[in-house]
């Protein structure tokens, strides 16, 4: 099984909900990844995990807080977004963390964010 | 920022040309990526190059990396429709993908 997981695919919210998106692969890879791509722009790394453990936060607002259960699944949470956070969130895994890796990412179809 | 610049920023060609697309970088690199993406999904990998490696092929795809310049170059030969994507590069520095700012390929029949 090659596939990185999404759910759900679209996701519609108001500025006071609380959500979740969630990821899941079943590589054994032991890194995973949060980036937010905008319209006609290249993804953006939020977060990265490594052997489950928050080892990269790009300065993401505390509104978006992710969660990595075990080594299959990666959540992010979401709380009192504001609409400018509408956007394709992307979630990826690689075997290998770091270091001297070329490891490529493979990346889940993405949910598709709107923030009213 | 070591994000990669990709030039075109958009390519329209017919199927059966060659597409090229180039990438510049900032910083040294451990490895440079290409992904495609269709629109609105999520990235495919393509295609990796070492920082000691000046050339690989993967079928219709050649790419080259000059390290001395910080360029990498993508080359879809004999193209088609079903290539019609936005293509990033991706350099690696030591746990990260920055990822450039994309081509938009269009192939028309």
């Amino acid at each position: 099984d090659t596939e990185v997981t999404q759910t759900p695919k679209h996701l519609v919210m108001g500025m006071t909900n609380k959500k979740s998106l969630k990821c899941e692969q079943h590589m054994g890879h032991r890194a995973m990844y949060w980036y937010k791509q905008k319209a006609k722009k290249p993804p953006e790394l939020m977060f990265v995990y490594s052997y489950e453990k928050l080892s990269i936060n790009e300065s993401v607002p505390s509104r978006f807080s992710p969660e990595c259960p075990n080594s299959s699944l990666l959540n992010l949470h979401l709380h009192a977004l504001q609409p400018e956070d509408s956007a394709l969130y992307l979630c990826a895994s690689s075997q290998d963390p770091g270091g001297l890796s070329y490891n490529e990412q493979f990346f889940g179809p993405g949910t598709r964010l709107t923030v009213l | 920022s070591q994000q990669g610049e990709e030039d075109p920023q958009a390519l329209s060609i017919q199927e059966g040309e060659n597409a090229t697309m180039n990438c510049s970088y900032k910083t040294s690199i451990n490895n440079l990526q290409w992904y495609r993406q269709n629109s609105g999904r999520g990235l495919v990998h393509l295609i990796l190059i070492r920082s000691n490696e000046r050339e690989k092929h993967s079928g219709r795809l050649r790419v080259t990396l000059d390290t001395s310049k910080k360029s990498s170059s993508l080359l879809i030969t004999a193209s088609r429709a079903a290539d019609t994507a936005s293509y990033f590069c991706a350099t690696r520095g030591y746990s990260t993908l920055t990822f450039g700012k994309g081509t938009m390929l269009l192939v028309s029949p």
